[in-house]
C-alpha cells in the first residue's frame, strides 16, 4: 500500500548547521508531496508541497525536491534557527483519494543555540 | 495560506459525558473535512473523513456510534466524542481540503486537546 517512510529522529542540531531529513515514499500512483511542520502544542502548518517529479517546494528557507527515480522527498535548509525546533512531517495524498493525506512518523527537530 | 480555527483549544470532562469540537474554514469552503487523532510523540491517525452534506466515511477500527462526525456546511464540521471514557483522551486535529486544479491541500486547525478524567 501506499506509505512514507521518514528519518527516525530527535535530531538534534546547533543554531546555523545544514539540516537535512529524509523522507521517502511508496505509492501506487502519481502522488503530491507535503511538509507539515508541528510546533509544541499546535496542529499542523503548510510548509511546503510538489506535486510532479523535478517540481522543487521551498518556504522560509526550506526546500524539498521531489525525486522520482528516487521516490524521495528530503527536506533541506542551509541553516537552522532555534526556532525551527518542531516536528516535521512528510506526507502524500494521490488525486483519486479525495485528498487524504498519509503522513510519515515525524521527525522531532531540536536545535541548540 | 488557508486558515482553519478549532473550539475548543482544550477541554477536560467527566467520563460518561460528551464533548463537541468544532472545526471551521475562515476564508475557503472546506468541502471535504478530515479528523484525525494524535497520541504524544506519535503520528496523526485519520479517523474519519466528511464531505459536506453526506455522511463521514470512517476509518477501519473507528467506532462511528462513538465519534460522530457532522459536515452541515462548506465552513465548518463538528466531532462530537460520545460517552467520552479516560482511553478517548488524546489531541484532536482537523484538515480542510482545498480544491486545485490538480491536487488537494489540506490545512489543518491548531488542534483540541481532550482530557477524560
Amino acid at each position: 500500500g501506499d506509505s512514507v517512510t521518514q528519518m527516525e529522529g530527535p535530531v538534534t542540531l546547533s543554531e546555523e548547521a545544514f539540516l537535512t531529513i529524509n523522507c521517502t515514499y511508496t505509492a501506487t500512483g502519481y502522488p503530491s508531496l507535503f511538509w507539515y511542520v508541528q510546533y509544541p502544542g499546535e496542529g499542523l502548518q503548510l510548509l511546503l508541497k510538489a506535486t510532479k517529479a523535478d517540481d522543487k517546494g521551498s518556504n522560509k528557507g526550506f526546500e524539498a525536491t521531489y525525486r522520482k527515480e528516487t521516490t524521495s522527498f528530503h527536506l533541506e535548509k542551509g541553516s537552522v534557527q532555534v526556532s525551527d525546533s518542531a516536528v516535521y512531517f512528510c506526507a502524500l495524498t494521490l488525486y483519486n483519494q479525495g485528498g487524504k493525506l498519509i503522513f510519515g512518523q515525524g521527525t522531532e527537530l531540536s536545535v541548540k543555540p | 495560506g488557508a486558515v482553519v480555527s478549532q473550539h475548543p483549544s482544550w477541554v477536560i470532562c467527566k467520563s460518561g459525558t460528551s464533548v463537541k469540537i468544532e472545526c471551521r474554514s475562515l476564508d475557503f469552503q472546506a468541502t471535504t473535512m478530515f479528523w484525525y487523532r494524535q497520541f504524544p510523540k506519535q503520528s496523526l491517525m485519520l479517523m474519519a473523513t466528511s464531505n459536506e452534506g453526506s455522511k463521514a466515511t470512517y476509518e477501519q477500527g473507528v467506532e462511528k456510534d462513538k465519534f460522530l462526525i457532522n459536515h452541515a456546511s462548506l465552513t465548518l464540521s463538528t466531532l462530537t466524542v460520545t460517552s467520552a471514557h479516560p482511553e478517548d483522551s488524546s489531541f484532536y486535529i482537523c484538515g480542510g481540503g482545498e480544491r486545485g486544479s490538480f491536487t488537494d491541500t489540506q490545512y489543518f486547525g491548531p488542534g483540541t486537546r481532550l482530557t477524560v478524567l
